[in-house]
């Protein structure tokens, strides 16, 4: 068990449907990632968040957002699903920049 | 831009046999680099990191990873294969990002079996 909470573990949608998924980091890392997991792009950044503020963004399309609460928390926001939005949503979290980031269980969203 | 690339997509080792899972990098500065374990429906698992230091990074279950610069490498591999061994495995780079922001560049995975 890493210490990274993810909830829903499954979500079934429908395209065009907005859905929230929630991140909950281990106890003291200030630093929260986004990642998704496709067949056909493998594992791809999405965005980081460092003790409530955007940090840096990787391959996020506009139609997604995210956030990190007070609480250190975090909350990804996937608006106007299509079916290719369907994957593995992972979110991670770490102490600092150099050290290893700890990966919780993921999401598996599915469009249909 | 960095780079990770696992040029096996699978490994197919005997149990009690070595095992090596192969790694290249591309990064510009000093790499830190990592193995991470994904086993089916499950997230990834930390395996082991090189930052600086030894060229021999030990690590979980009995895992090991070299890292070669001339060769931009970072091989992982283990003494004698277990079963329990087979897993997707995922080699990443750290590249940092302007903003002082950083993320993970994660190669393909390479799909291992160990069989008996």
């Amino acid at each position: 068990d890493s210490g990274v909470t993810q909830t829903p573990k499954h979500l079934i949608t429908a395209t065009g449907q907005r859905v929230t998924l929630r991140c909950s980091p281990r106890s003291g890392d200030l630093s929260v990632y986004w990642y998704q997991q496709s067949l056909d792009q493998g594992l791809q950044f999405l965005i980081q968040y460092y003790n409530g503020e955007e940090r840096a963004k990787g391959n996020i399309l506009e139609r997604f957002s995210a956030q990190q609460f007070p609480d250190l928390h975090s909350e990804l926001n996937l608006s106007s699903l299509e079916l290719g939005d369907s994957a593995l949503y992972f979110c991670a979290s770490g102490e600092s920049s150099y050290n290893e980031q700890f990966f919780g269980p993921g999401t598996r969203l599915t469009v249909l | 831009a960095q780079s990770v690339a696992q040029p096996e997509d699978q490994v197919n080792v005997a149990e009690g046999n070595p095992l090596t899972v192969k790694c290249t990098y591309s990064v510009s500065g000093n790499p830190y680099l990592f193995w991470y374990v994904q086993y089916p429906n499950r997230g990834l698992q930390f395996l082991l990191k090189y930052i600086t230091g030894d060229n021999l990074v030990k690590g979980s279950y009995g895992f090991e990873a070299e890292f070669n610069k001339s060769q931009t490498s970072f091989h992982l591999k283990k003494p004698s294969a277990l079963v329990s061994d087979s897993a997707l495995y995922f080699c990443a780079v750290r590249a940092p990002l302007t903003g002082g922001g950083n993320k993970l560049t994660f190669g393909t995975g390479t799909q291992l079996k160990v069989e008996l």
